[in-house]
Parts: structure tokens; C-alpha cells; sequence
């Protein structure tokens, strides 16, 4: 079955301090990826994609990702976070020819003065 | 654009009530899903609609129906309702530039906490 998995499901960090979300998923011959965060009490927002093309993508709010189709990961960057950016991040995945988006437990981030 | 919108944003049902969420799109897209977020858990699929009229069971479908009677709205209902279904539904949508490639980003709406006591 197609899953992907989070692998920390809670990473504090101090501000100003770089992290590294983790993602991999299962195998397949073409997918897209995706990372979305939500902000308490919010519904989910699209932070950045991958679709096709440069393997490393940038997204919003100074966050950027790296596909690696050998290690069928997709982990999520920031050279320098902020307060602002607690928040719990979903990575998630399409597979070409599906309707369907197979999202991650989710990692919460947790940033401290 | 309102986007995606979600009505009502707090419920408490007792066990055995029924109650319907309304989903609304402005963004005319052509696929609409159902979510249920619960702890540790991520989203999980409820249903899922690839167009008007047409629905489809997701991962968790049991206890639950859906209708697509127009482009626009998706409604989600619990005929009666258990405790199990205590959690946070969320609604997207979502437009495939390339019907055979599959759908890219969803956009959500902002949820609906309910409790079933």
C-alpha cells in the first residue's frame, strides 16, 4: 500500500536555529509531493510542491525541499526558523493517475525564544 | 474568493444524533474530498467526489454519506452518530490541469471540531 512517513512526529528547535523535517514514502514510478502546514486551529495551507523538474523546490515563509527519487524522500528545510513558524507540517504525496493525496502523521514544530 | 468554506465550525451531538457539514468551493474546481484529522493520526479520507453527482468511498467511509448534487458543494453526513466520530473534519477541493495525470495542491477549508458525547 502507498504511505508516507513522518519521521519525528515532534522536533523543537530554538529560534533562529536551521531544521530539517523528515519525509519518505513508498515507491513508485512518478509522484508529486507536497508539504502543507497548519497553524493552530487553521485548516491545512500549501507550503511548497514538487512536480517535475529541479529537485529542489522553495516554498513559502523561506522554507525549501529537496526530492530524492533513489532515497524516495522529500525532507523540508530552513536555514533559520522563527516563532512564527510553530506550526505542525504535513508531507504528503500524489501518485500520477490518482485522485487521491496520501498525507503523513505530521511533524509538530515547536520553536523556543 | 472566499475559497474553501466550512459550515458549522463547532458541533456536540449526543450519541445517535444525525447531523450534515456543508462544504463550499468559489474556486470551481472539479474534485472536493473529506477529511477527518484525528491525534497522531494525520487526515484520513473520508470520501471523495471527481466531479458533480459522483462520489467515492475514501479510507474510513463507515458511519458516513456524502452528496455532490452541485459543482460547488459537498455535503457530509452522520446518520447517527458515535463517540468514534469525535474529531476535526476538514474539506478540500482541488483542480487537475491534467485530468489524466491526477490532481495537484488541495485547498482547505478551516474545520469543523465536533464531539459526539
Amino acid at each position: 500500500a502507498q504511505s508516507v512517513t513522518q519521521l519525528d512526529s515532534q522536533v523543537p528547535v530554538f529560534e533562529e536555529a536551521p531544521v530539517e523535517l523528515r519525509c519518505n514514502y513508498s515507491s513508485s514510478v512518478s509522484v508529486y509531493l507536497f508539504w502543507y502546514v497548519q497553524y493552530p486551529n487553521q485548516g491545512l495551507q500549501l507550503l511548497l510542491k514538487y512536480l517535475s523538474g529541479s529537485t529542489l523546490v522553495k516554498g513559502i515563509n523561506g522554507f525549501e525541499a529537496e526530492f530524492n527519487k533513489s532515497q524516495t524522500s522529500f525532507h523540508l528545510r530552513k536555514p533559520s526558523v522563527h516563532i512564527s513558524d510553530t506550526a505542525e507540517y504535513f508531507c504528503a504525496v500524489s501518485y500520477t493517475g490518482g485522485f487521491k493525496t496520501i498525507f503523513g502523521a505530521g511533524t509538530r514544530l515547536f520553536v523556543k525564544a | 474568493n472566499a475559497g474553501v468554506t466550512q459550515t458549522p465550525k463547532f458541533r456536540v451531538l449526543k450519541t445517535g444524533q444525525s447531523m450534515t457539514l456543508l462544504c463550499a468551493q468559489d474556486m470551481n474546481h472539479e474534485y472536493m474530498y473529506w477529511y477527518r484529522q484525528d491525534p497522531g493520526m494525520g487526515l484520513r479520507l473520508i470520501h471523495y467526489s471527481v466531479g458533480e453527482g459522483t462520489t467515492a468511498k475514501g479510507e474510513v467511509p463507515d458511519g458516513y454519506n456524502v452528496s455532490r448534487l452541485k459543482k460547488q458543494n459537498f455535503l457530509l453526513g452522520l446518520e447517527s452518530a458515535a463517540p468514534s466520530q469525535t474529531s476535526v473534519y476538514f474539506c478540500a477541493s482541488s483542480y487537475s490541469i491534467e485530468r489524466r495525470s491526477g490532481s495537484y495542491e488541495q485547498y482547505f477549508g478551516p474545520g469543523t471540531r465536533l464531539t459526539v458525547t
